[in-house]
């Protein structure tokens, strides 16, 4: 049961578009459509953006989109604000289990 | 939708803590519930999952056998029984609600969480 794989930063300017990838294997990521994102402000309880790889729960902007390509499933906001600033982890149904990414730190600058 | 947890504390290593998460604003016996935890400065850890309706329960590795999910429907409250706890057992453990039935679905909300610290 290994930890999805993120990068541990990412950064940019507000009003551009950042990418966070999330790297499983064919027995979780690339095997299910059932990837979610959450995102967890400093201090704060983890709040879900993304699930089933691309769909938005009510309120979230619109703004946050999801997508899978083999083993790898990628958040993408766009038209960044300083808000956004948080961190965000990737999570994967993998058939026995369910397995969290080790998070990405999101930073505006 | 209101998730509350307690029982959350300092034990030493070895022991036993049993976390409690009262639930209420929805249908309890219908949706999965999970446990999550989240040790000082790290990521998110899955401990374990128990499905709505038919109660089958779920573990990570790193607590099978020695951690047990169970639910009182009658009471809307899960539970978290944790025995031979060890220092990497600290964290603060989140109980969260499923968005279906099944322990698999995304799990939103999530309750304030409850600190469990493993030391002597």
């Amino acid at each position: 049961q290994s930890a999805l794989t993120q990068p541990r930063s990412v950064s940019g300017s507000p009003g551009q578009s950042v990418t966070i990838s999330c790297t499983g294997t064919s027995s979780d990521v690339g095997g299910y459509n059932y990837v979610s994102w959450y995102q967890q402000d400093p201090g704060k309880v983890p709040k879900l953006m993304i699930y089933d790889v691309s769909k938005r729960p009510s309120g979230v902007p619109d703004r946050f989109s999801g997508s899978k390509s083999g083993n790898t499933a990628s958040l993408t906001i766009s038209g960044l604000q300083a808000e956004d600033e948080a961190d965000y982890y990737c999570c994967s149904y993998a058939g026995s289990y369910v397995v969290f990414g080790g998070g990405t730190k999101l930073t505006v600058l | 939708v209101q998730l509350l947890e307690s029982g959350g504390g300092l034990v030493q290593p070895g022991g036993s803590l049993r976390l409690s998460c009262a639930a209420s604003g929805f249908t309890f016996s219908t949706y999965a519930m999970s446990w999550v935890r989240q040790a000082p400065g790290k990521g998110l850890e899955w401990v374990s999952a128990i499905s709505g309706g038919d109660d089958s329960t779920y573990y990570a590795d790193s607590v099978k056998g020695r951690f047990t999910i169970s639910r009182d429907n009658s009471k809307n409250t899960l539970y978290l029984q944790m025995n031979s706890l060890r220092a990497e057992d600290t964290a603060v453990y989140y109980c969260a609600k499923g968005t279906g039935g099944n322990y698999w679905r995304p799990i939103e909300p999530w309750g304030q969480g409850t600190l469990v610290t493993v030391s002597s």
